[in-house]
């Protein structure tokens, strides 16, 4: 069991938006800074989201990172099919001192 | 652009030991955070360990699953992270990623990784 919650799927239609969660406590995102990763199938992770909110140079402006309290918020608009990939949500926990995972999030574009 | 390359993947049998690399390139690796991260068959992203620049003392964080049976060190000159696992056990078979840890902002760089499957 994971100590970041996210859901386990998601999907929608090409060209519309999702967004996917990730639940923590204060000890990792209510103090810590959120990033997202997106792994396509049979790769390695690929940071899309770092500082809560912050795109690495390349990643398209279709994807945004948000946080409030102690959850964050990972939105796609218009969905491509190639953004069809496991998303998971990262941060430091203070009390464990260690990097914490959520379970991942397969997204489906039907 | 940064790169990372693991390699020392392989099959090994519960109890015993593997040490695995990853070479840095295109990036001031001395000067970089460096994490470790596995996954199971079929799983998520579960984080082994760390390690801090020399500049900043060196030192290790290690997941609670598995310390006491790695330990992960640097070796600036040859710019090459390790990380030694010992008492192997079947729990310990995944993927293993070596990343660019920016002290938990994000990890920016990830390699390609390396098996390790532990079975008799």
């Amino acid at each position: 069991q994971s100590v970041l919650t996210q859901p386990p799927s998601v999907s929608a239609a090409p060209g519309q938006k999702v967004t996917i969660s990730c639940s923590g406590r204060s000890s990792n995102i209510g103090n810590n800074y959120v990033s997202w990763y997106q792994q396509l199938p049979g790769t390695a992770p690929k940071l899309l989201i770092y500082d809560n909110n912050k795109r690495p140079s390349g990643i398209p402006d279709r994807f945004s990172g948000s946080k409030s309290g102690t959850s964050a918020t990972l939105g796609i608009t218009g969905l491509q099919t190639g953004d069809e990939a496991d998303y998971y949500c990262g941060t430091w926990d203070s009390l464990s001192a260690g990097w914490v995972f959520g379970g991942g999030t397969k997204l489906t574009v039907l | 652009e940064a790169q990372l390359v693991e390699s020392g993947g392989g099959l090994v049998k519960p109890g015993g030991s593997l040490r695995l690399s990853c070479a840095a390139s295109e990036f001031t690796f001395r000067n970089a955070w460096m994490s470790w991260v596995r996954q199971a068959p079929g799983k998520g992203l579960e984080w082994v360990g760390r390690i801090k620049s020399k500049s900043d003392g060196e030192t290790t964080d290690y997941a609670a699953p598995v310390k006491g049976r790695i330990t992960i060190s640097r070796d600036d000159t040859k710019k090459t992270l390790h990380l030694q696992m010992n008492s192997l056990k079947t729990e310990d078979t995944a993927v293993y990623y070596c990343s660019l840890d920016r002290d938990g902002r994000g990890m920016d760089v990830w390699g390609k990784g390396t098996t390790v499957t532990v079975s008799s």
